[in-house]
């Protein structure tokens, strides 16, 4: 039981170029998260999907797109790299059980934009 | 658009209470506080969480006062490895999905 799983861990970018997180959960929760940490900062959602099928736009979704792939897996999409989405960027899944809901988060993807 | 309001930081001496407090004067009554930490730079990690009645797990208490506009979470005897940047969030119910919204955080340093 891995729990949250994000690939990769590091990875540089130029300016303009393209690359997908990768987030898998074998926990099988329903809801998948993903959010940016900026350096003193706390987490700010990007986007997030309540089930699969469905995906909603969190506080900060511009540059970002998102495919919930099957019940495991939620990608992160940057289709044109700047340098302002440089953050560090981390993926939750949780679980809902009457109306408390618990968030199990991954190790997190540091990204560099030069 | 800030729900919570936390100290930046604070200090407690190993083996004392710590004693975290948070502001949500804006919480709405169905609305669920959360606490998380976050350690050096990896994933946050659940602590505690209640809606109107205090919680005790095994890593912490979490106190709620009776408008729930504010909540204090208390790490009953702190060691070196509670050193960590501790988030109060509160989760906001939606129609397509729960948010989650975290502040940001207040650094506790435990002292030897």
């Amino acid at each position: 039981n891995a729990g949250v799983t994000q690939t990769p861990k590091f990875q540089v970018l130029k300016t303009g170029q393209s690359m997908t997180l990768q987030c898998a959960q074998d926990m099988n929760h329903n809801s998948m998260y993903w959010y940016r940490q900026d350096p003193g900062m706390g987490l700010r959602l990007i986007y997030y999907s309540a089930s699969e099928g469905t995906t909603d736009k969190g506080e900060v979704p511009n540059g970002y797109n998102v495919s919930r792939l099957n019940k495991r897996e939620f990608s992160l999409r940057l289709e044109s790299a700047a340098p302002s989405q440089t953050s560090v960027y981390f993926c939750a899944s949780s679980e809902t059980l009457d109306e408390e809901e618990t968030q199990y988060f991954g190790p997190g993807t540091r990204l560099l934009v030069l | 658009d800030a729900k919570t309001t936390q100290p930046t930081s604070m200090d407690c001496a190993e083996g004392r209470a710590a004693n975290l407090p948070c502001n949500h004067s804006t919480i709405s009554g169905n609305e669920y506080v959360y606490w998380y930490r976050q350690i050096h730079s990896q994933g946050p990690q659940y602590i505690i969480h209640g809606l109107k009645n205090n919680e005790t797990n095994e890593m912490a208490s979490l106190i709620i006062t009776e408008d729930r506009k504010s909540s204090t979470l208390i790490l009953p005897h702190a060691t070196l490895r509670d050193t960590a940047v501790y988030y109060c969030i509160v989760r906001v119910l939606a129609f397509s999905g729960n948010q989650f919204y975290f502040g940001t955080g207040t650094s506790l340093t435990v002292i030897p």
